[in-house]
């Protein structure tokens, strides 16, 4: 079975800086999907970003971009320039690919974000 | 506005008491999904509906019950409430269309506190 681990349970950044978020994933299947989701104080999920593990050009959505090494099964998160509205938890996400389309999810991680 | 409605936002139950969790989502997607969140454990799948008509176990289904008449409806049943289930529990569904990368969408929650 596939498992995701997020080893960082609270992390924090000032205001304007760089913080990287750690995700790590076992899995014997050699394509999937990988996700970011945020989840402010306000409970919703939002979706950050996504690779598909058969790319290898790294994702990047405005200030948000991973780091995917398949062979060592790390997918971690770049948050640049970090705000004040990026406090929020985190959660890394597997899916496999194919008509079984179930997330798994990791522990998260709690960025706070200090002015 | 197209989405997933989860009812209620939040519930006190008595331990004992049978209480149903409702979602129900508007964009047609086949795939619908529910689970619980709890701190340091992050979202576990508790069951999910690959098209109406059909159901499966996830990773923590034991105390729920869940049905799929039609592919807007997927309500979560507790029989005999815990407390070991207070929890955050979401909806979610997708377009579970084989081998795409469409991602999830989440309902807003429903904070359950059984007593």
């Amino acid at each position: 079975a596939q498992t995701v681990t997020q080893s960082q349970p609270e992390m924090s950044v000032q205001e304007a800086e760089t913080v990287t978020l750690s995700c790590t994933y076992d899995t014997s299947e050699s394509d999937y999907y990988l996700f970011w989701y945020k989840q402010p104080p306000s409970r919703q999920m939002i979706l950050v970003i996504r690779q598909e593990a058969y790319k290898q050009q790294n994702a990047t959505e405005n200030r948000f971009s991973v780091n995917f090494q398949k062979a060592a099964k790390s997918f971690s998160l770049k948050i640049s320039d970090s705000q004040l509205g990026d406090a929020a938890m985190y959660f890394c996400a597997y899916r496999s690919r194919g008509a079984t389309n179930k997330l798994i999810f990791g522990t998260g991680t709690l960025l706070a974000v200090q002015p | 506005i197209a989405g997933i409605t989860q009812a209620p936002t939040s519930q006190i139950l008595a331990a004992g008491r049978r209480m149903t969790l409702r979602c129900t989502q508007d964009m047609r997607h086949n795939a619908m999904y529910w689970y619980r969140q709890d701190l340091g454990l992050g979202l576990r799948l508790i069951h999910y509906s690959n098209t109406a008509g059909t159901t499966g176990k996830g990773e923590v289904p034991d105390g729920y019950s869940v049905s799929r008449a039609n592919t807007d409806d997927f309500p979560l049943t507790l029989a005999s409430a815990v407390p070991s289930q207070t929890s955050v529990y979401f909806c979610a569904s997708s377009d579970a269309r084989g081998y795409t990368n469409y991602g999830y969408t989440f309902g807003s929650g429903t904070r359950l506190t059984v007593v």
